[in-house]
């Protein structure tokens, strides 16, 4: 089992619609979590940071759910240029040898249209 | 300001060729890691670092190697390439793995053929 798994996609939205993903991570342990967002043949860039409170970036809220082990992004009023592939991160993922990891889910692939 | 630098930004090698791809950063980050990305399987970690002198395996180390003998440095190495490597390669750094942004250089692309 992969220790964090996001569907796929892709999601097929017109503008303006409202589109929510999540995320789950295997390892209990993780502390930090994060949405990556990743356009065509472009490295991934940070797109938030997600508190246990939940966060809100104008548009976009995040969500973490502890006790069920999955992390939310929500996207409202989607826009043309929102178009992108999401990507989930976890971290604090203690290895064997006691090192500390930096894991992506495989991202999930939004495609907004007119 | 660089951030993170990889080079060669794409290269096609023959099966059995060696190479090596650079990363450098000048964020004065202790953590690094290599991924490689394919389609339908997101990023993959190979390697990782968590300061100088250190490495440590990913999901999918088999067939490469690592070195961080600088900082700012670290070396993704391919002995014998084979098809199967042929992907996107990213470099990423970070403060450390804990509640910081991790920074991703441009990616290599990489065709075994």
């Amino acid at each position: 089992r992969k220790e964090v798994e996001q569907d796929p996609g892709p999601f097929n939205v017109p503008e303006g619609a409202t589109v929510a993903f999540n995320c789950t991570y295997s390892n209990s342990a993780s502390q930090s979590f994060f949405w990556y967002r990743q356009d065509c043949r472009k490295e991934p860039k940070l797109l938030m940071s997600v508190y246990s409170s939940g966060n809100e970036d104008g548009r976009f809220t995040a969500q973490l759910n502890r006790a069920s082990q999955y992390i939310s992004l929500l996207i409202r009023d989607s826009k043309l240029s929102d178009s992108a592939t999401y990507l989930c991160v976890a971290t604090g993922l203690v290895d064997s040898g006691g090192y500390n990891k930096l894991i992506f889910g495989a991202g999930t692939r939004l495609a907004v249209h007119p | 300001n660089a951030g993170v630098t990889q080079t060669p930004k794409f290269r096609v090698l023959k099966t059995g060729q060696s190479m090596t791809l650079l990363c450098a950063q000048d964020m004065n980050h202790e953590y690094m890691y290599w991924y490689r990305q394919d389609p339908g399987m997101g990023l993959r970690l190979i390697h990782y670092s968590v300061g100088e002198g250190t490495t440590a395996k990913g999901e999918v180390p088999d067939g490469y190697n690592v070195s961080r003998l600088k900082k700012q440095n670290f070396l993704l190495g391919l002995e014998s390439a084979a098809p199967s490597q042929t992907s996107v390669y990213f470099c990423a750094s970070s403060l450390s793995s804990m509640n910081t942004e991790a920074f991703f250089g441009q990616g290599t692309r990489l065709t075994v053929v």
